[in-house]
C-alpha cells in the first residue's frame, strides 16, 4: 500500500525557517518524481514544488522561490522541504504528492499533511 | 499563467441527482486537465485525468469531457459519500488548480 506520510510542522514566527519531511512507502521511492502542494486554511490547492525521480530537475512556484529548497534521500525514501524566510501567508496545510509515473503533473497519491503556521 | 476558474462555487443537490461542474482554462490546454476531490478533513483524491480517463477504482459515476478550454465534471447520480470540494488541475504548463466547487446534499 502506498502511504506518505508528513511531519515537521509547527508554528513558527515571521522570518524563520522550518523543514518538512515526507516519508515514503509502499512503492519504489527512486523511481517516482514528487511535489509539494500546499492549501492554507479554508482556501484552494497551491503547488509549491516539484522534484524529479534523481534530481536533476526542479521547478518552483514564484510565490516560494528563493525562499523554498525541494530535496530527496532515495535511500531513506524520503521528501523534504526547507522553508526559509517564512511570511504569514506561507500558514497552509502542505502535502507531499506523488506524480503519476507515465502521466505528466498527475498527482496519484497524496499525505495527510502537515500543519505548518506562520505567526507572532 | 494559466488561470483555472470553477462554476459554480458551491451547489446543492439531492441524492440520486445528476451534478455538473465546469472549469475553464484561460487559454488552450489541449486535454491537460485532471480532477481531484477533497472530503473535509482529508487529502485531495485523484478522480479523473486527461480530462476525461477514470482513475483505477472511482466509480463510474464520475466522468469528465472537454479539450481546449472548456471542461465539464459530471457525478451521474449523487451519492451521500460525494460531499465534498471538487478541484480541476492543468497541467500545460506548471499546475494550477481551480478555485473549487462545494458540492452538498440538499
Amino acid at each position: 500500500e502506498v502511504q506518505l506520510v508528513e511531519s515537521g510542522g509547527g508554528l513558527v514566527q515571521p522570518g524563520g525557517s522550518l523543514r518538512l519531511s515526507c516519508a515514503a512507502s509502499g512503492f519504489t521511492f527512486s523511481s517516482y518524481s514528487m511535489n509539494w502542494v500546499r492549501q492554507a486554511p479554508g482556501k484552494g490547492l497551491e503547488w509549491v514544488s516539484y522534484i524529479s525521480s534523481s534530481s536533476s530537475t526542479i521547478y518552483y512556484a514564484d510565490s516560494v522561490k528563493g525562499r523554498f529548497t525541494i530535496s530527496r534521500d532515495n535511500a531513506k525514501n524520503s521528501l523534504y522541504l526547507q522553508m526559509n524566510s517564512l511570511r504569514d501567508e506561507d500558514t497552509a496545510v502542505y502535502y507531499c504528492a506523488r506524480r503519476q509515473q507515465w502521466l505528466d503533473w498527475v498527482f496519484d497519491y497524496w499525505g495527510q499533511g502537515t500543519l505548518v503556521t506562520v505567526s507572532s | 499563467d494559466i488561470q483555472m476558474t470553477q462554476s459554480p462555487s458551491s451547489l446543492s443537490a439531492s441524492v440520486g441527482d445528476r451534478v455538473t461542474i465546469t472549469c475553464q482554462a484561460s487559454q488552450d490546454i489541449s486535454n491537460y486537465l485532471n480532477w481531484y476531490q477533497q472530503k473535509p478533513g482529508k487529502a485531495p483524491k485523484l478522480l479523473i485525468y486527461d480530462a476525461s480517463n477514470l482513475e483505477t477504482g472511482v466509480p463510474s459515476r464520475f466522468s469528465g469531457s472537454g479539450s481546449g478550454t472548456d471542461f465539464t465534471f459530471t457525478i451521474s447520480s449523487l451519492q451521500p459519500e460525494d460531499i465534498a470540494t471538487y478541484y480541476c488541475q492543468q497541467y500545460d504548463n506548471l499546475p494550477t488548480f481551480g478555485p473549487g466547487t462545494k458540492v452538498d446534499i440538499k
